[in-house]
């Protein structure tokens, strides 16, 4: 099983600010990566797949990179709407398995 | 626009059984991969099962022999039949639809709570 990390566990950022996150499998899984964030009560939402396309809908400032076994999403402007939990997923192999996630919380 | 909406929830005694549902609507079920994710109070996401659209299923080793998934075509619902329940199965349970190009939960419920405790 593909074991995946994440860090930092908490993000303090300020409104505005840009945020890093970072995501590390434990094995290589090309660019089979995705991004989820999820909101306080809500489901998780997809917002990249295959390491930096963003799903429908999601804005632009929401980017992602990387490839084999660390990966990175940027939040380039945070708004008052993306402080959230977000989490990383890998589908290069079975079982799928993600992260323990990151929060972004208000600095 | 696409709902999946999970009811079946609830608190259960180890040992016990529960059948979530998961009813869809502007997606057809037996047309999709659909899955289970599960998330503990306080922690990260977990796969539980998955259906393919051959009618195959897959199961996480965590409740692999204690969990079905299945579904009824004529209602459009998909279901996740729990036995043998222990106390780490507790979770928000969430219904899915996993995108059979890239292998990722594109459409989520908003989630049953499964509490399991004496």
């Amino acid at each position: 099983e593909i074991v995946m990390t994440q860090s930092p566990a908490t993000l303090s950022v300020s409104p505005g600010e840009r945020a890093t996150l970072s995501c590390r499998a434990s094995q290589n899984v090309n660019t089979n990566l995705a991004w989820y964030q999820q909101r306080p009560g809500q489901a998780p939402r997809l917002l990249i797949f295959g390491a930096s396309t963003r799903a429908t809908g999601i804005p632009a400032r929401f980017s992602g990179s990387g490839s084999g076994t660390e990966f990175t999403l940027t939040i380039s402007s945070l708004q008052s709407e993306d402080f959230a939990v977000y989490h990383c997923q890998q589908y290069n192999n079975w079982p799928l398995t993600f992260g323990p996630g990151t929060k972004v919380d208000i600095k | 626009e696409v709902q999946l909406v999970e009811t079946g929830g609830g608190l259960i005694q180890p040992g016990g059984s529960l059948r979530l549902s998961c009813a869809a609507s502007d997606i057809t079920v037996s047309n999709n991969y659909m899955a289970w994710v599960r998330q503990a109070p306080g922690k990260g996401l977990e796969w539980v099962s998955v259906i393919y659209t051959d009618d195959s299923s897959y199961y996480a080793d965590s409740v692999k022999g204690r969990f079905t998934i299945s579904r009824d075509n004529s209602k459009n619902t998909l279901y996740l039949q729990m036995s043998s329940l222990r106390a780490d199965d507790t979770a928000i349970y969430y219904c899915a639809r996993l995108y059979s190009s890239a292998l990722t939960f594109d459409y989520w419920g908003q989630g049953t709570l499964v509490a399991v405790s004496s």
